[in-house]
């Protein structure tokens, strides 16, 4: 099945404690992004990355930091995460950027910072 | 900065009504997508429609796009129970579409 995994699904952790949050798509997709959704403030995108080593900052990037080493993997890291980062997250790809191509999203990460 | 805007931000109505969402956006647009998101789930892809399109099609849906008047409506026609989400109009906010920009979204209630 054509799919975005993220992993996990839930998390809780504390302030300062780094932490990372997988994502694979097993579709061949150049692009893949990440959002972070908030209420009242719709999901506003942090990384994305055009294809394998080509990663750029989106609207939100302050306290992230992205890798893309292989294709399918696209993982979000907090290194030192804090209280405003509690956010739900989701992961995405497309076939390429562009626009033309739908995205299709992971089932979200939520994350608590305490 | 939203490139989209939704509108209304909330909508109730009986099932087999029709809904109507609108989007409305601030800079010009290669391409135009919906999506829809049930309760703390992933967003799904309903429709895209380019800019040199006017309607589109896809089963219950129907998306209008009038790019004069930087504005896009979704319609769900004989609404279920089961299209109770919040949709979402996202835009390319830039030449390459690179960054996609998701509007705050319209929630809709489908009641039985």
């Amino acid at each position: 099945e054509a799919q975005v995994t993220q992993n996990p699904r839930y998390l809780i952790t504390v302030t300062g404690k780094k932490l990372t949050v997988t994502c694979s798509q097993n579709m061949n997709h150049e692009y893949m992004s990440w959002y972070r959704q908030d209420p009242g403030l719709g999901l506003r995108q942090i990384y994305y990355s055009m294809n394998v080593e080509v990663t750029d900052k989106g609207d939100v990037p302050e306290g992230y930091k992205v890798s893309r080493k292989e294709k399918r993997n696209f993982p979000l890291i907090l290194e030192s995460p804090s209280p405003n980062q509690t956010s739900l997250y989701f992961c995405a790809s497309s076939l390429r950027a562009g626009g033309v191509y739908g995205y299709t999203f992971g089932s979200g990460t939520r994350l608590t910072v305490v | 900065s939203q490139q989209g805007e939704e509108d209304p931000q909330a909508l109730s109505i009986q099932e087999g009504e029709n809904a109507t969402m609108n989007c409305s956006y601030k800079t010009s647009i290669n391409n135009l997508q919906w999506y829809r998101q049930n309760s703390g789930r992933g967003l799904v892809h309903l429709i895209l429609i380019r800019s040199n399109e006017r309607e589109k099609h896809s089963g219950r849906l129907r998306v209008t796009l009038d790019t004069s008047k930087k504005s896009s409506s979704l319609l769900i026609t004989a609404s279920r129970a089961a299209d109770t989400a919040s949709y979402f109009c996202a835009t390319d906010a830039d030449n390459y579409g690179q960054n996609f920009v998701f509007g705050p979204g319209t929630r809709l209630s489908v009641l039985p």
